[in-house]
């Protein structure tokens, strides 16, 4: 079956600091991937996406590519703000079923200025 | 963008009582609506997904009878925990996509429940 492993937090850094949250995963088919962000008190949020080997996702100064040899959708930053304190969700969907994400795990990231 | 909206945000009812949670669509009509649940520290575990006028479709593991899913129409669904139990404290998300979109979700903030 499917599944995602990511990096467990939580994470404290500083502004400016470099971030990196690590994603794997396990799929039985070529899966899209997502990193998804949840600001307190909001819902998830979409923060980037990649759909097939090799595609680099960006938004916000976030970015992260599809690596299939190693089954990898690492997210970075290269300088964090305080308003980047969030828990992120790594996530795949399966090409199969348009809908059904499967999520890993969260990580919380605590910027501090 | 997409708003989704849940209702309540958090809940605390005694053990053997239902407890109702509402997920609405704000400024779409969403045609199918997924519910989560969120375990500490664990990953959202899909439970089910519903269409507007029709039965869910619950994943495997999800017992049915106890965790009943309404969406009577576009902008609403409704999922009721009968015969709550302090295990089924948890957190609930709802989440939609739009009808006649890319197939992007959009979440709901979420759901606390307590049972005691």
């Amino acid at each position: 079956g499917n599944s995602v492993t990511q990096m467990e937090g939580p994470v404290t850094l500083s502004e400016e600091a470099f971030l990196t949250i690590n994603c794997t995963y396990t799929a039985t088919g070529y899966p899209s991937l997502f990193w998804y962000v949840q600001y307190p008190g909001e819902g998830l949020q979409l923060l980037l996406k990649a759909t097939k080997a090799d595609d680099k996702g960006s938004n916000k100064g976030f970015e992260a590519t599809y690596r299939k040899e190693t089954t990898s959708f690492h997210l970075e930053k290269g300088s964090v703000q305080v308003s980047d304190s969030a828990v992120y969700f790594c996530a795949l969907r399966d090409g199969s079923n348009d809908y059904k994400l499967s999520f890993g795990a969260g990580t919380t990231v605590t910027v501090r200025a | 963008g997409a708003v989704v909206s849940q209702h309540p945000s958090r809940v605390i009812c005694k053990s053997g009582t239902s407890v109702k949670i509402e997920c609405r669509s704000l400024d779409f009509q969403a045609t199918t609506m997924f519910w989560y649940r969120q375990f500490p520290k664990q990953s959202l575990m899909l439970m089910a997904t519903s269409n507007e006028g029709s039965k869910a479709t619950y994943e495997q593991g999800v017992e049915k009878d106890k965790f009943l899913i309404n969406h009577a129409s576009l902008t609403l669904s409704t999922l009721t925990v009968t015969s709550a139990h302090p295990e089924d404290s948890s957190f609930y998300i709802c989440s939609a996509t739009r009808e006649g979109g890319s197939g992007e979700l959009f979440f709901g903030e979420g759901s606390r429940l307590t049972v005691l």
